[in-house]
């Protein structure tokens, strides 16, 4: 079975550029969460959709977006991108809405310049 | 809010020794779950291990274990038989059950480096 994807691997943006990034959880998976990891830190809680709806919020701005699709897979939207956003961004999918088997995908590395 | 606090930014062990990770954590709850995840090179966030706070035995996951604390709310890995795949970056996390979502909690993190 495949496990959690997500695209595109690397993304090299401008500063105020928006950037969409993408995640498939793995099949049977209808959670799924977004972190946002800086270089030297532990990975922070941006979002977690379930069934399509948003089911928690981390202490991120409104330039952070998400939403899941009717298959579960689910993009994250960052816009007037900053060069503090630079940071690796995981996705986890989980089966239920409070789970805590959560299967990491390998990250999409955004460099903001 | 919860906070977990990994205090020694990197470790060094020899291959076939057994080391230790440290983590410490701060929560009013009572119910909760704590996890060691491993991030090697390729980024990709491994689960270790799990403890639910309600057991008092400690896990373990074949060479990997944990020295579960609650009242001093301390939460160790103990890796035995070090092998060189165990380098990777080891981080402690948390998580509240609140019925709404699985949000998990992280420490900044330990580098270990297996030495062959």
């Amino acid at each position: 079975d495949a496990g959690v994807t997500q695209s595109p691997t690397h993304l090299i943006k401008t500063r105020g550029q928006h950037v969409t990034l993408r995640c498939s959880p793995i099949s049977g998976h209808k959670s799924v969460s977004w972190y946002q990891q800086v270089l030297g830190q532990g990975p922070q809680f941006i979002f977690q959709y379930y069934e399509k709806e948003e089911r928690g919020r981390g202490n991120f701005p409104d330039r952070f977006s998400a939403r899941q699709f009717p298959n579960y897979s689910s993009e994250l939207n960052v816009n007037a991108l900053l060069l503090g956003d630079s940071a690796l961004y995981l996705c986890a999918s989980s089966f239920g809405q409070e789970a805590y088997e959560q299967y990491f995908g390998p990250g999409t590395r955004l460099t903001v310049t | 809010a919860q906070t977990v606090t990994q205090s020694q930014p990197e470790m060094s062990v020899q291959e076939a020794e057994t080391v230790t990770l440290s983590c410490t954590y701060d929560t009013s709850e009572n119910n909760y779950y704590l996890f060691w995840y491993k991030q090697p090179p390729s980024r990709q966030m491994i689960l270790v291990i799990r403890q639910e706070a309600y057991k008092q035995q400690n896990a373990t996951e074949n060479r990997f274990s944990v020295n579960f604390q609650k009242a001093a709310k301390s939460f160790s890995l103990k890796i035995s038989d070090s092998q060189l795949g165990d380098t990777a970056m080891y981080f402690c996390a948390f998580m509240k059950p609140t019925g709404a979502n699985s949000k998990l909690t992280f420490g900044k993190g330990i580098t270990l480096s297996v030495r062959p």
